[in-house]
């Protein structure tokens, strides 16, 4: 049973357009949703999170948006430029539990 | 510099071996945790412990085994009951307050032959 779903598997954009990714999950206990970067042979790195009293949550060129009843988030990255090309990871966690349930990634191609 | 070290990047082992990885942080975060990749998936929770002492299965914890005696440290050993060890393997520390993000180490690339 999968919690949290990233449905495409890869997105590719050209630079310096608007990168879309999206995420979906089926437990409403969540409250707590992040967006990780990945690169192969690399751990994540955190990039930004958003918690369930939000509807959205602005860093630089990321912002997440969460939308509770649809239970549905997504990560928009504007402008979009090469070095963004990685696997991106959405992720939940619930109350005190810290530990977080991952989707499978969706692999960003930024094409210069 | 404050952070999570894996050790080795690269481990070869040969079938039906215990092996055991590292894992070490100096962010005094109270929470560590264990997660396995494999090609195309996203990551899977194998263990994690929220305080020293203690630590819980995560979803896969089947053929691993975990020991958290000191804060800074939460080695994983893959047992030979692992089916399929073979895979790349994370390990991230988080504190203990909430809404927080947990920071992850480079990982663990374990190849059984």
């Amino acid at each position: 049973d999968q919690q949290v779903k990233q449905n495409s598997p890869s997105l590719s954009v050209q630079e310096g357009r608007i990168s879309i990714l999206n995420c979906d999950y089926t437990n409403s206990m969540f409250d707590y949703f992040l967006w990780y970067k990945k690169y192969p042979a690399e751990g994540p790195t955190f990039l930004i999170s958003i918690s369930s009293i939000k509807d959205k949550n602005e860093d630089g060129r990321f912002t997440v948006f969460l939308n509770k009843s649809a239970k549905h988030l997504s990560l928009h990255i504007v402008p979009s430029q090469p070095g963004d090309s990685a696997v991106y990871f959405c992720a939940a966690s619930r109350g005190s539990a810290r530990q977080l349930t991952f989707g499978s990634g969706t692999q960003l191609t930024v094409l210069p | 510099d404050g952070g999570i070290t894996q050790s080795p990047k690269y481990l070869f082992r040969k079938e039906g071996q215990n092996v055991t990885l590292s894992c070490e942080q100096n962010l005094n975060h109270d929470a560590m945790y264990w997660y396995r990749q494999d090609p195309g998936q996203g990551l899977r929770l194998i263990y994690y412990s929220q305080i020293v002492n203690d630590f819980q299965k995560g979803d896969i914890a089947e053929g691993y085994s975990v020991s958290r005696e000191k804060k800074e440290s939460f080695p994983l050993t893959v047992t030979s009951a692992q089916k399929n060890p073979t895979a790349f393997y994370l390990c991230a520390s988080s504190t203990q307050a909430g809404g927080t993000e947990a920071f992850f180490g480079q990982g663990t690339r374990l190849t059984v032959v």
